[in-house]
């Protein structure tokens, strides 16, 4: 059974810095690239980053480019993103999911929430 | 990187049918047959429940189905059921190694 599990959500202040972390079981993780999505309150879902299978390939949202960083270590099966100078709008829930071969996610966990407040 | 368009609301009576629109452009929808569609339950996690435009998961009602023309992917679910009353969201592959998700819709169940 595909399990996904967020963790690494917290109040923060504006401008601080948060990293997640994403532990999955139950597939191949090194073979899958994977993704991180946030979702405001509220609001509607939004592609944050990706990371291919060994960590060559990396893309950001123009919302986050320069301030978020992805990383992955296969060796634990688990995915990361290190989020710096924090800002208002950055709050939201953040999911890991894995994607389908053709790059769709399919599979999400649960989430982990980030609030950016002073 | 702007947001597929998707109505805000929809709704209809238990045993109808009802279609959910997701409009992008020539850069996302209408250029790869990469769209997703996703049912969201209040505080719970997204769930696939189409993807590639017309493919339907393992464990997905067949009441779900998909398709597309042009720059506009759509959504139906036939034989409406109270379980169905979800927030549903598309997905587009967006080139360049970029997703694009709509805003959402709310089905309301009457």
């Amino acid at each position: 059974e595909v399990q996904l599990v967020e963790s690494g959500g917290g109040l923060v202040k504006p401008g601080g810095s948060l990293r997640l972390s994403c532990a999955a079981s139950g597939f191949n993780f090194s073979s899958y690239s994977m993704n991180w999505v946030r979702q405001a309150p509220g609001k509607g879902l939004e592609w944050v980053s990706s990371i291919s299978s060994s960590s060559g390939y990396i893309y950001f949202a123009d919302s986050v480019k320069g301030r978020f960083t992805i990383s992955r270590d296969n060796a634990k099966n688990s995915l990361y993103l290190q989020m710096n100078s924090l800002r208002a709008e950055d709050t939201a829930v953040y999911y890991c999911a894995k994607p389908l071969r053709s790059g769709l996610p399919d599979f999400w966990g649960q989430g982990t929430p980030v609030t950016v407040s002073s | 990187q702007s947001a597929l368009t998707q109505p805000a609301s929809v709704s209809g009576s238990p045993g109808q049918s009802i279609t959910i629109s997701c409009t992008g452009t020539s850069s996302d929808v209408g250029s790869y047959n990469l769209v997703s569609w996703y049912q969201q339950h209040p505080g719970k996690a997204p769930k696939l429940m189409i993807y590639e435009v017309t493919k339907r998961p393992s464990g997905v009602s067949n009441r779900f189905s998909g398709s597309k023309s042009g720059n506009t992917a759509s959504l139906t679910i036939s034989g409406l059921q109270a379980e169905d009353e979800a927030d549903y969201y598309c997905c587009s592959y967006a080139g360049s190694n970029t997703l694009v998700f709509g805003g959402g819709t709310k089905l309301t169940v009457l």
